[in-house]
């Protein structure tokens, strides 16, 4: 089965500094990975995505992440925080195909960025 | 501008009454989902559907009915059989089910709120 843990539901930087959110992953199954944005009250936006190509995905707004397969992680890193990234972070994975999460998406619990000045 | 809409942004309505949320996407997206979310929790999924007229359960359909009669159209129905509705719900679509290439889009959400 498929599963996804963010391993700090919350992540305090100051303005300029770097910003690292954590994501381990559990999949029999090649997978696909994403991480997404959320803004209060607000919907979802992706970032950026993994899809079996290069392992460093770069994506909107600065960030990007590693897929590291030896450590089932995918963490979402930025080197200089804005007080705009304020927002809350989801690390998804795909369900595996044949499974009984068949095109569906795994969310994680959530990572709350808080951006200080 | 293409997109997903949902409307309305705010529902309040009284405990027992049925409500009905609206989802319209013009992305030409064959599949939609609608999803819930809980204060410090991450998305549950309620309903998806991969074409028209043909929509599965998700992990948490009990107390909710979904439609999907044209294409770019799926409203999800709260039922006064779902014990806790209030709640944000975000709808969302991709090219075809969600895979290794089909992210999927999100709206912008609507907070119901059960008095």
């Amino acid at each position: 089965a498929q599963s996804v843990t963010q391993l700090d539901s919350h992540v305090s930087v100051s303005e300029g500094t770097p910003v690292l959110l954590r994501c381990n992953y559990s999949s029999s199954y090649s997978p696909s990975l994403f991480w997404y944005v959320q803004h209060p009250n607000k919907g979802l936006q992706l970032l950026l995505k993994y899809t079996s190509a290069a392992t460093l995905v770069k994506g909107i707004n600065g960030f990007e992440a590693e897929f590291k397969k030896s450590e089932t992680s995918f963490h979402l890193t930025k080197p200089s925080a804005h007080m705009s990234d304020a927002a809350e972070y989801f690390c998804v994975v795909t369900g595996g195909y044949g499974s009984s999460n068949t095109g569906k998406l795994i969310f994680g619990q959530g990572t709350t960025l808080q951006v200080k000045p | 501008d293409g997109g997903i809409t949902q409307s309305p942004k705010y529902l309040f309505r009284k405990e027992g009454q049925n409500v009905t949320l609206s989802c319209e996407q013009n992305l030409n997206h064959d599949a939609m989902y609608w999803y819930r979310q809980d204060p410090g929790q991450g998305l549950r999924l309620i309903y998806y559907s991969q074409i028209v007229n043909d929509f599965q359960k998700g992990d948490i359909a009990e107390g909710y009915s979904v439609s999907r009669e044209k294409k770019e159209s799926f409203p999800l129905t709260v039922t006064s059989a779902q014990k806790n509705p209030t709640a944000f719900y975000l709808c969302a679509s991709s090219i075809a089910l969600a895979g290794a290439y089909n992210e999927q889009f999100f709206g912008p959400g609507t907070r119901l709120t059960v008095l």
